[in-house]
């Protein structure tokens, strides 16, 4: 089936520990995001990639890496240096410039 | 920050129409405005989008004010499982303005 996924569904980390959460999709789509959302809130930008080997800072990228070497993957490392990492990440992908966007069903990490 | 807003939250009677208003005084006219939905702990769902008419498709109708300053999302008969918070959001289609950014939106609670 055409999607977006992202996994793993739940992640524990140690504090100190980079961590990278996968997102891959099949629907030939150019752009793709990540989102950080926290209880309560809504969802914030971190980084987002219009086309392959290029992507742009969102609203919250510090303490964030991505990398878009194949249209079909954009993986978000979390690194030791995000204060607070713990949160619910969402990835989406879009078609084209005006076509909707299609989220996974987000990655729970929790930093102990 | 979100360029527009909404209530923080409603309610409505299973079975009859639910009416979601979204402020956007400074959209521009390139701008779009998109709908999305979040059930608790899932990932977004797009609902419906549109420029300039009214827009109508198997979910929902957007009825956007002839200045576009506002809008209303409608769910003709709410269902307990449409108990979500709704996003208003408004978005262009290149470069930056092309990112889609959420605010708070609005929870939406359907009664029995």
């Amino acid at each position: 089936d055409g999607g977006i996924t992202q996994s793993p569904k739940y992640l524990f980390r140690k504090e100190g520990q980079n961590v990278t959460l996968s997102c891959e999709q099949n629907l030939n789509h150019d752009a793709m995001y990540w989102y950080r959302q926290d209880p309560g809130q809504g969802l914030r930008l971190i980084y987002y990639s219009q086309i392959v080997n290029d992507f742009q800072k969102g609203d919250i990228a510090e303490g964030y890496s991505v990398s878009r070497e194949k249209k079909e993957s954009f993986p978000l490392t979390v690194t030791s240096a995000q204060k607070n990492p713990t949160a619910f990440y969402l990835c989406a992908s879009r078609r084209d410039r005006v076509g909707e966007a299609f989220f996974g069903q987000g990655t729970r990490l929790t930093v102990v | 920050d979100a360029k527009t807003t909404q209530p923080t939250s409603m309610d409505c009677a299973e079975g009859r129409a639910a009416n979601l208003p979204c402020n956007h005084s400074t959209i521009s006219g390139n701008e779009y405005v998109y709908w999305y939905r979040q059930i608790h702990s899932q990932g977004p769902q797009y609902i419906i989008h549109g420029l300039k008419n009214n827009e109508t498709n198997e979910m929902a109708s957007l009825i956007i004010t002839e200045d576009r300053k506002s809008s209303t999302l409608i769910l003709p008969h709410a269902t307990l499982r449409d108990t979500a918070v709704y996003y208003c959001i408004v978005r262009g289609t290149t470069g930056a303005n092309s990112k889609l950014t959420f605010g708070k939106g609005i929870t939406l609670s359907v009664r029995p």
